[in-house]
């Protein structure tokens, strides 16, 4: 099952613009990350945020995490056509159990050239 | 260096016909995942290797499933008697450590497009 829900489910903005990205979850995590997939392709690690860290940044990406609201999100600052990509966020349990990542659904990113 | 590499990219067989799928990780990684991922969808876990033991087998749908790591490098997963549910993308990721004590970034394969008719 997933875990996580990702807002908007499909955004389209004008290169040059700002995206953002959220990401809810629902059970303690140890961190979350953020991923990019390609059509076609698989996916590529983006940031990796602890639990104990409210923000972070790479880059053109600054990712936030509220831990009292389960939430995250993902800004892109200054898009770019080579954007256009599906954004993941994925998280991993407190306590472990399973060892693999659980995902959310993800948002469609369309930069507008 | 060479990244996470997934073979067949497509896979097209009839239902009821097994299938392998094989995933070579980036050399010297300890743990290996494999996920499914169904169109539109995010990845769902299905297993995890560390080294050749298979730690975590939770996420396998089916015991029509079976993945294996037997040198602790190359892995291959198999589905028996497949039917049209198992139609999806299959991924496989690496990470250099233990998955159960550190937090790390996965590593993807570009995964296996299986579609069973």
């Amino acid at each position: 099952s997933q875990q996580g829900e990702e807002d908007p489910q499909a955004l389209s903005i004008q290169e040059g613009e700002n995206a953002t990205m959220n990401c809810s979850y629902k059970t303690s995590i140890n961190n979350l990350q953020w991923y990019r997939q390609n059509s076609g392709r698989g996916l590529v690690h983006l940031i990796l945020i602890r639990s104990n860290e409210r923000e972070k940044h790479s880059g053109r990406l600054r990712v936030t995490l509220d831990t009292s609201k389960k939430s995250s999100s993902l800004l892109i600052t200054a898009s770019r056509a080579a954007d256009t990509a599906s954004y993941f966020c994925a998280t991993d349990a407190l306590g472990g159990g399973a060892d693999g990542l659980t995902f959310g659904k993800g948002t469609h990113l369309i930069i507008q050239p | 260096g060479a990244g996470v590499s997934q073979s067949p990219r497509y896979k097209v067989a009839k239902r009821g016909q097994d299938v392998a799928l094989r995933c070579d990780p980036i050399s010297g990684h300890v743990s290996l995942f494999w996920y499914q991922q169904a169109l539109g969808q995010g990845p769902e876990f299905l297993t995890y290797f560390q080294n050749e033991a298979q730690l975590d087998k939770s996420g396998l749908p089916s015991d029509r499933f079976f993945a294996e790591r037997p040198e602790g490098s190359v892995s291959t997963l198999k589905i028996q008697r497949t039917q049209q549910e198992d139609s999806a993308v299959y991924l496989c990721a690496s990470s250099p450590r233990p998955g159960q004590t550190w937090s790390q970034p996965q590593h993807f394969g570009d995964g296996t497009r299986l579609s069973i008719l």
